[in-house]
């Protein structure tokens, strides 16, 4: 069955270091992949989509690589803030119909 | 929260009877979304929609039925609530985009609803 793992649960990193979260997936043929925040109480915010063909991709602060031989994606943030600190999820889709597979979610603290 | 609302926010319930939550979006967007975030579980799909009565289950249906009789609304009904439904309910729209060979969308999430079956 098609299962997606998130490095760990939690993640602690003091502030200005980089972030890296990681999501794993087996059984699965991804066309796209997305990374989404949620705070506590809240639903999931898009934050970025990296397509099966493409590497690697940035939105300020962020970075998304993609490596489909690995199956494996790498969430980085630069220059981490307390401000950053929420739960990460990571989510696969083959496309159809826009279904989308969600990870667990690593939890990330940066402290000050 | 990309003009998605729910209905209710909270709500505490007895085992057996019906429950009925509601998600509408002001998007005009296609595709439409319940899922149920537990602990330990993550984001798990219920049921989702890709148009106006054209409904389909997800990973974990059973006890759930949906409705989309609107663009706009999709209504999550439990028909006979169970404790293992209690639970953090999140609907979410999105609308397809073409890039390369396939088509791809970001999820908008409603701002969810607390249930709690005793």
């Amino acid at each position: 069955s098609q299962k997606i793992e998130q490095n760990s649960e939690a993640l602690n990193i003091q502030e200005g270091k980089t972030a890296t979260l990681t999501c794993n997936y087996t059984n699965y043929s991804p066309a796209y992949l997305q990374w989404y925040r949620q705070d506590p109480g809240r639903g999931p915010v898009f934050l970025l989509l990296i397509r099966e063909n493409e590497k690697e991709k940035r939105k300020e602060r962020l970075k998304v690589t993609f490596d489909t031989t690995l199956k494996q994606s790498l969430f980085h943030i630069t220059a981490s803030q307390p401000a950053d600190s929420a739960t990460y999820l990571c989510a696969l889709s083959s496309g159809g119909y826009q279904k989308v597979t969600f990870g667990t979610g690593t939890k990330l603290q940066v402290i000050p | 929260d990309a003009g998605i609302t729910q209905s209710p926010r909270h709500k505490v319930t007895e085992t057996g009877t019906p429950v009925t939550l509601r998600c509408h979006q002001t998007e005009n967007h296609r595709y439409m979304y319940w899922y149920r975030q537990d602990p330990g579980h993550g984001l798990r799909l219920i049921h989702y929609s890709y148009g106006v009565k054209d409904t389909d289950k997800g990973e974990v249906s059973d006890g759930y039925s949906v409705s989309r009789s609107k663009t706009e609304d999709f209504l999550l009904t439990l028909e006979s609530a169970t404790s293992s439904q209690t639970s953090v309910y999140f609907c979410a729209i999105s609308e397809s985009k073409r890039g390369g060979f396939s088509s791809y969308n970001e999820q908008f999430f409603g701002p969810g609803t607390r249930l709690t079956v005793l």
